[in-house]
């Protein structure tokens, strides 16, 4: 079975300072792996998704994470925090077949500080 | 593209009462999923439907719940005999195989439920 498991209920970071969130996932097949971000009373949306191929991946808004195989890792990154960051982040995994439906971390609560 | 629809957003009912919510997928969307999502945690997946066709349920969901998705368009949830526990974020979210097995879902904004 996947899981995922986010660092960290909360981080608070300087506003243009980096972001970095973490998750960490467990599969037994090769896996897929998504970030999505949630604002305060919306849906979540998706930042970036991992399939195959180039590890780095980059999504919107600046935000880039990259695949580390021997880590098991998938950590989101970006270089300069802005106000408009603050919101909830969740870090998410499917297998390759597609066929299991997303597994989601319980989630990174990122508040930038002015 | 007027993305997923879900109503109502909010529901208060009492316990013991029947609720049914629905979502509206992205039109030509064949995926549709149900997640559910208490405070604090991250969305726990319910049951997902692959056109009309119901093709997994989560062990959460128990006997109370069901879901249809009746012409392959939209899908309603609904909540039997409500318990306090049941209070929590349903979302729907929808995607397309046509874009690959694992096409992104595209969230609704979700419906709070309140049981008193």
């Amino acid at each position: 079975a996947q899981s995922v498991t986010q660092l960290g209920s909360h981080v608070s970071v300087s506003e243009g300072a980096l972001v970095l969130l973490r998750c960490n996932y467990s599969s037994s097949v090769p896996p897929y792996l998504f970030w999505y971000v949630q604002y305060p009373n919306q849906g979540l949306q998706l930042l970036l998704k991992y399939t195959t191929g180039a590890t780095l991946v980059k999504g919107i808004n600046g935000f880039e994470a990259e695949f580390k195989k021997s880590e098991t890792s998938f950590h989101l990154t970006k270089p300069s925090a802005h106000m408009s960051d603050a919101a909830e982040y969740f870090c998410a995994v499917s297998d390759e077949t597609g066929n299991t439906p997303l597994v989601f971390g319980k989630g990174t609560r990122l508040s930038v500080i002015a | 593209d007027t993305g997923v629809s879900q109503n109502p957003r909010h529901k208060i009912t009492k316990r013991g009462q029947n609720v049914t919510f629905r979502c509206d997928p992205i039109s030509e969307h064949n995926r549709l999923y149900w997640y559910r999502q208490t405070l604090g945690q991250g969305p726990e997946f319910l049951t997902y439907f692959q056109n009309e066709a119901q093709l997994e349920k989560s062990r959460l969901l128990s006997d109370r719940f069901s879901a249809e998705r009746p012409k392959g368009s939209f899908s309603t949830l609904e909540i039997q005999r409500t318990e306090q526990g049941d209070s929590a974020m349903y979302l729907c979210a929808s995607s397309h195989t046509k874009t690959g097995y694992n096409s992104p879902l595209h969230f609704g904004n979700g419906t709070r439920l309140t049981v008193t």
